[in-house]
């Protein structure tokens, strides 16, 4: 267990459906991030925020997801109308500030979107 | 954009034996950091080893030792005496010199007989 956490674990929803996911990182890790991997592939950058300041998002992140972290700590990754592509392990991962080049993961969230 | 390539989608290997996992990358960037994550079933991603290009030595950790070729961009993994919980798929990953996100191979399945 790295410390950081995330929910739900797994979420099944309806096509067309909104979905949010929760990422609470272990404390004191100022820069957060969202990945999203996809069965057989490895994890692919979605955004990241260091404290609440949202600095890059991927083309990966269309306009139906948005991400959020309100004061810096716990981030909330929404999409919004669902689509079946969207079916995916989604990632959290966090660093301190002490050591920037290490991230530790969360367990992810597995959206099944029917 | 940067690249991650892992040619070998899944590798097996006798217990207390010694593997090597390959990983090729592709940037034009001479600032960059290349990691080895590890990812049992349903478990949480964890960092195996993490190689700053600037060094020359090549990182270890215990049973796992990296062989980073800068000028080949290659970045393989040998595990040394190979144990049951060493099960897991393994992802090399790439981050630039910023506070970007990590790009990640498509993994390799490792698979221990016992």
């Amino acid at each position: 267990d790295t410390g950081v956490s995330q929910d739900p674990r797994h979420k099944i929803t309806k096509r067309g459906q909104n979905v949010t996911f929760r990422c609470d990182p272990i404390s004191e890790h100022n820069r957060l991030y969202w990945y999203r991997q996809t069965l057989g592939q490895g994890p692919e950058f979605l955004t990241y925020f260091q404290n609440e300041a949202q600095l890059e998002k991927s083309r990966l992140l269309s306009d139906r997801f948005s991400a959020e972290r309100p004061k810096g700590s716990f981030s909330t990754l929404e999409i919004q109308r669902t689509e079946q592509g969207d079916s995916a392990m989604y990632l959290c991962a966090t660093t301190p500030w002490t050591d920037t080049d290490t991230q530790y993961f969360g367990p992810g969230t597995r959206l099944t979107v029917l | 954009a940067q690249t991650v390539t892992q040619s070998q989608p899944e590798m097996s290997v006798q217990e207390a034996e010694t593997v090597t996992l390959s990983c090729t990358y592709d940037t034009s960037e001479s600032d960059y950091y290349l990691f080895w994550y590890k990812q049992p079933p349903s478990r949480q991603m964890i960092l195996v080893i993490r190689q700053e290009a600037y060094k020359q030595q090549n990182a270890t950790e215990n049973r796992f030792s990296v062989n980073f070729q800068k000028a080949a961009k290659s970045f393989s993994l040998k595990i040394s005496d190979s144990q049951l919980g060493d099960a897991a798929m393994y992802f090399c990953a790439y981050r630039g010199g910023g506070a970007d996100g990590l790009t990640f191979g498509k993994g390799t399945h490792l698979i221990i007989q016992p």
